[in-house]
């Protein structure tokens, strides 16, 4: 089974950066992924990351930690657009078939 | 347009009614799943089905019956609708292997289901 923990809800300004964590337990690992859901919407898929270190696309980065069990997705420079709940999600490959397993979603709020 | 595409979007329906969900996808993937969202926002599989195969099938009342005719298509039948099936599904595709380590999924834009 797996438990991926991530917060609520946060709030940044325009323009700030906003760092999302995740942590999880996991029975396994084979990759963890972040997904962007707007209210109403499709989640869409932001970064994934199997191996220790940073992955940068943009104004996205996505840091993991494999020994920690630990995760950050860095938001910078942040816009209006980026107010969203942003899922952490895991792939557990003792799971049948590696199925995926969000974690509940943290609630980004961007005030001007 | 390449997409996952379910209907309908909107679903209000009276307990212990049955209701299905339909989806499609034309990304040539192989791999398609129902999600279930509930009100707290927590995504959570409910089936997986792989080239028409069931290959995921979590604890799910056996009211809910998928249905892949082919790999481009995965409905979702309720029987017997409750309260606590109100939520929003989701189906989604992606193409994958048992080997494979990414697993990036593409949504389709949600059914809302509510059950009064």
């Amino acid at each position: 089974g797996q438990n991926i923990d991530q917060p609520t809800e946060m709030t940044a300004t325009e323009g700030a950066i906003v760092q999302i964590n995740c942590t999880y337990q996991t029975s396994g690992f084979n990759g963890l992924f972040w997904y962007q859901q707007h209210a109403g919407e499709a989640p869409t898929f932001l970064s994934y990351n199997v191996l220790d270190g940073l992955e940068e696309k943009g104004r996205f980065s996505s840091f993991l930690s494999r020994s920690k069990g630990y995760s950050y997705l860095l938001l910078k420079e942040l816009q209006m657009k980026d107010s969203a709940s942003y899922l952490c999600a895991v792939r557990d490959p003792t799971d049948s078939w590696g199925k995926l397993q969000f974690g509940a979603g943290t609630q980004v709020v961007v005030t001007p | 347009d390449t997409a996952v595409s379910q209907t309908p979007k909107y679903l209000v329906t009276q307990m212990g009614n049955d209701k299905s969900i339909k989806c499609e996808q034309n990304l040539g993937h192989d791999t398609m799943y129902w999600y279930k969202q509930d009100s707290k926002k927590f995504l959570k599989i409910m089936f997986s089905y792989n080239n028409k195969e069931l290959i995921i099938n979590e604890t799910v009342p056996n009211r809910f019956s998928p249905k892949s005719p082919d790999k481009a298509h995965l409905n979702l039948h309720i029987n017997s609708l409750e309260l606590g099936d109100s939520a929003v599904y989701f189906c989604a595709s992606s193409q994958e292997s048992v080997d494979s380590g990414a697993n990036v999924l593409t949504f389709g834009a949600g059914s809302r289901l509510t059950v009064l």
